[in-house]
């Protein structure tokens, strides 16, 4: 199993602010993948960030407001731009096992005033 | 595309009672299945995954889950719950050959004394 980090856990930010949140992880993995969960909902699917190529985005995302970076195979960086309040989620960090399985980081709770 | 159904927004169950939560999937292609599991304020845990082979796989903590094939369902299991069971229950999917995982509303398990 992979044991995958996240910071910072938790953060109150003021509208027009950005918030750059930080995934590691223990081993060197191909794929990184961004999740947001808005509050009393499901995942939903940001972006898949591989080492060394820019990032895909999913339908409803875009770069300039979610920027991705992955320096290396064992790190990944997400960037909130521009926050509004409809940006208040939980962010997630993930990774795919070996057996297909995905790993999560505790998340990033982001509530914007 | 993959999509998930979570058929129960909310169970809830007194404390040694079995429980069932409901999972339907679309997928024209062969998927593998995942259960997972979010505690208040936490990230997510994988309870159980159905690759391939015996339909019945079991998962932590005393939970299992069924595969069926012709009704698309993967409905989770438990003979008797405990009041730490209480948390958010998510099924997801994902196609064999691909890297996106689909995941379904969530199901709010709540056990009661």
């Amino acid at each position: 199993s992979a044991v995958i980090s996240q910071k910072p856990s938790r953060d109150i930010c003021q509208r027009g602010t950005s918030l750059t949140i930080q995934c590691q992880v223990d081993s060197q993995v191909t794929m990184m993948f961004w999740y947001r969960q808005q509050p009393g909902q499901s995942l939903t699917l940001i972006a898949t960030a591989n080492q060394g190529s820019e990032a895909t985005y999913e339908s409803g995302f875009v770069i300039d407001k979610f920027p991705i970076s992955r320096p290396n195979l064992t790190f990944s960086t997400l960037t909130v731009s521009n926050m509004s309040p409809e940006d208040s989620s939980i962010y997630l960090c993930s990774v795919e096992g070996q057996h297909t399985e995905a790993f999560f980081g505790q998340g990033t709770r982001l509530t914007v005033v | 595309a993959q999509s998930v159904t979570q058929l129960d927004s909310q169970v809830p169950v007194f404390e040694e009672a079995p429980v069932e939560l409901r999972c339907n999937y679309s997928s024209s292609v062969s998927v593998y299945l995942f259960w997972y599991v979010q505690y208040p304020n936490q990230g997510l845990q994988l309870l159980l995954k159905y690759l391939s082979g015996s339909t019945l796989v079991k998962g932590i903590n005393g939970f299992e889950a069924e595969f069926n094939k012709s009704q698309t369902s993967f409905h989770l299991r438990k003979p008797s719950v405990h009041i730490s069971d209480t948390a958010e229950y998510f099924c997801a999917v994902k196609e064999t050959s691909g890297s996106r995982l689909t995941f379904g509303e969530g199901t709010q398990l709540t056990v009661n004394p």
